[in-house]
């Protein structure tokens, strides 16, 4: 079947580390976002990539960095100075950077300080 | 800047209700609307894409509506279930400026008790 993963499922970090949480889509999507969830509040987007080779910030990009060297992964880099990293990260496709397309969602990975 | 607000936060409901979920938005320049469900814990599965030329979509017992030109939407479910119990996330897809991400509500989340 077609999707979305995300792993790991749960991911700890240590004050100080940087830590990659992994996107893999199947989909033949050509557009890839990475979304924060906090609790009471809105998915709020990180990164986006409308094609290999290319990406833009979102509205909270400080402390992340993404790559995109393949079209079916868009890996997420939280580092050091991302002062508040605990979080609910989703990743998100789209057939295509076009605006009548609907977004699939991965099933997250939990992110906490230790 | 796009801003979406969903109405009630929480809903508690006796089994076979049928209920009305709502969604607001600020700027109707949209391209298209989606309607999530998201079960504790988990990522978000898509319910209803409805494009801003289109007035409603459904699917089994649920039917979503919309109006742009006033900025809302309402996400209908018949006959509700147990199994309905999640929290439903609405998206709008434009408005402030932007035609590539999304802007979520921050949720109603839905209880039907057996």
């Amino acid at each position: 079947d077609g999707g979305i993963t995300q792993s790991p499922k749960y991911l700890f970090r240590k004050e100080g580390q940087n830590v990659t949480l992994s996107c893999e889509q199947n989909l033949n999507h050509d557009a890839m976002y990475w979304y924060r969830q906090d609790p009471g509040q809105g998915l709020r987007l990180i990164y986006y990539s409308q094609i290999v080779n290319d990406f833009q910030k979102g509205d909270i990009a400080e402390g992340y960095s993404v790559s995109r060297e393949k079209k079916e992964s868009f890996p997420l880099t939280v580092t050091s100075a991302q002062k508040n990293p605990t979080a609910f990260y989703l990743c998100a496709s789209s057939i295509g950077s076009g605006a009548s397309y609907g977004y699939t969602f991965g099933s997250g990975t939990r992110l906490t300080v230790v | 800047k796009q801003e979406v607000t969903q109405i009630p936060a929480a809903l508690s409901v006796p089994e076979g209700e049928n209920l009305v979920l709502n969604c607001s938005f600020t700027d109707s320049a949209i391209y298209n609307l989606q309607w999530f469900r998201q079960d504790p814990g988990k990522g978000l599965t898509s319910l209803l894409l409805i494009q801003s030329s289109q007035r409603e979509q459904t699917s089994g017992r649920l039917n979503a509506s919309l109006d742009k030109s006033s900025g809302r939407s309402t996400l209908y479910i018949a006959a509700s279930q147990p199994g309905d119990s999640a929290t439903y996330l609405c998206a709008v897809r434009g408005g402030g400026g932007s035609n590539y991400k999304l802007t979520f509500g921050k949720g109603t989340l839905l209880t039907v008790n057996p």
